[in-house]
């Protein structure tokens, strides 16, 4: 079975552009996880969703994060204005029964670099 | 607010012997516990789960929780070169159940 896909793999952008990651989760799972990781701060919750509506985002950043799941295969994050300091890998996970258990499935990552 | 603590290492043991990891947390409602595996420029993977006091073994691998001292930790028995990794520990309280990480801990299994 194909595990979270993740796109891009690797982003460079510069400072001011938008930024869009994306997701699609395993199949048959209902819980869809946006996790930021940084050596600073570790992996940080960001968002998640369960049956694709957003339950709790206030780990996000600020305003110029957003997040979507229009359907249960799609999500995606989008950063506008970006800054340097989002640099960072960005990781989808998911999960079923509403993330039950804390038993995560991880995307490879999306690793942003804001020049 | 809820914390997840971890020795960040790097924890350094010889090939063939057990390595300890540790994770003390803060919140006493806390229900679910796991061990992820990260290796560099990887992924966290699940490894192991427990959720109540005691031990839970899978194989090489011994998962021990204390909840009256919020404390759980992994035992890996006779470590391998492959097991070099990070460890992140998480904790998820009952009701979301969403699992909050620690910041991981590096082992460097040499031989």
């Amino acid at each position: 079975d194909a595990g979270v896909i993740q796109s891009p793999r690797h982003e460079v952008t510069e400072m001011g552009q938008e930024v869009t990651l994306r997701c699609k989760p395993i199949s048959g799972h209902n819980s869809l996880f946006w996790y930021r990781q940084t050596m600073m701060r570790g992996l940080e919750l960001l968002i998640y969703f369960n049956n694709n509506v957003p339950i709790d985002d206030s780990g996000m950043p600020e305003d110029r994060f957003s997040a979507k799941m229009p359907n249960a295969s799609f999500s995606t994050l989008k950063i506008q204005p970006s800054e340097p300091r989002d640099s960072a890998v960005y990781f989808c996970a998911s999960s079923r029964f509403q993330g039950y258990t804390g038993e995560l499935f991880f995307g490879e990552g999306s690793r942003l670099t804001v020049l | 607010q809820k914390e997840v603590e971890q020795n960040s290492g790097p924890l350094s043991v010889p090939e063939g012997a057990i390595a300890s990891l540790n994770c003390t947390y803060s919140d006493r409602g806390s229900q679910s516990f796991f061990w992820y595996r990260q290796y560099s420029g990887k992924s966290p993977e699940l490894i192991m789960s427990i959720y109540s006091n005691g031990d839970k073994e899978d194989g090489r691998f011994t998962a021990q929780l204390n909840k009256a001292s919020q404390y759980v930790s992994l035992l890996i028995r006779d470590s391998q070169p492959s097991d070099s990794a990070t460890y992140l520990c998480a904790v998820a309280s009952g009701g979301s159940y969403i699992p909050t990480f620690g910041r991981g801990t590096s082992l460097i299994v040499h031989p």
